[in-house]
């Protein structure tokens, strides 16, 4: 089945980029996800990239595809303190009505 | 903005105990998921609708659990003779089975089986 692994946590300082990496099995899905969680909250998305971009920016946010490596990265620019919370990256596969495989998240944790 | 709710938020309950759960899904949508997240990981699918029909379901949806959505609109998800197992944040998704498909999570119900 399909594998969807991310690291697990990420620390930056306010103001620097924080970059969150995803690699992935199943090629065969046409968007791949980025949802942020806050503690005891449910999934926020945040972005979303066709699969046949490479590249998609979104105000603070870049998410970058590499198709050839399965891989998918999400780029926050000035992070904030507010930015602190569990990213994870989801893939729906080749499923025609879109069961999403989420990573174990990555806890990004912003120091001041 | 009347986005996925769920309800209760939380809920605490005694092993062997049935609990029931609702999601009321953003109004437009056809499409209701079923996910269950436990601590440390990220949300594992159970359970999928396209309007009141059940299309698939995961086998990690054990004989203790079933679904519904009568009519299309809320769904429920009921769990008998809970085991301490089942402790977990179960989420509930919809989308409108557009091109991108986009699923619009709740809150979640966090379920605690003493």
């Amino acid at each position: 089945g399909e594998d969807v692994e991310q690291s697990l946590f990420l620390s930056v300082r306010e103001g620097d980029s924080s970059v969150i990496n995803c690699t992935y099995t199943d090629s065969s899905s046409t968007y791949l996800y980025w949802y942020k969680q806050e503690p005891g909250a449910g999934l926020q998305l945040l972005t979303y990239i066709f699969s046949n971009m490479d590249m998609k920016q979104d105000q603070r946010l870049t998410v970058l595809l590499n198709k050839k490596d399965k891989h998918l990265s999400l780029r926050i620019a000035d992070t904030q303190t507010g930015d602190s919370a569990i990213y994870f990256c989801a893939n729906p596969g080749g499923t025609s009505y879109g069961k999403l495989t989420f990573g174990q998240g990555t806890i990004l944790t912003v120091h001041p | 903005d009347t986005g996925v709710s769920q309800n209760p938020r939380h809920k605490i309950t005694k092993r062997g105990q049935n609990v029931t759960f609702r999601c009321d899904p953003i109004s437009e949508h056809n499409r209701l998921y079923w996910y269950r997240q436990t601590l440390g990981q990220g949300p594992e699918f159970l359970t999928y609708f396209q309007n009141e029909a059940q299309l698939e379901k995961s086998r990690l949806l054990s004989d203790r659990f079933s679904a519904e959505r009568p009519k299309g609109s809320f769904s429920t998800l009921e769990i008998q003779r809970t085991e301490q197992g089942d402790s977990a944040m179960y989420l509930c998704a919809s989308s409108l089975g557009s091109r991108t498909d986009t699923q619009y999570f709740g809150p979640g119900t966090r379920l605690t089986v003493l």
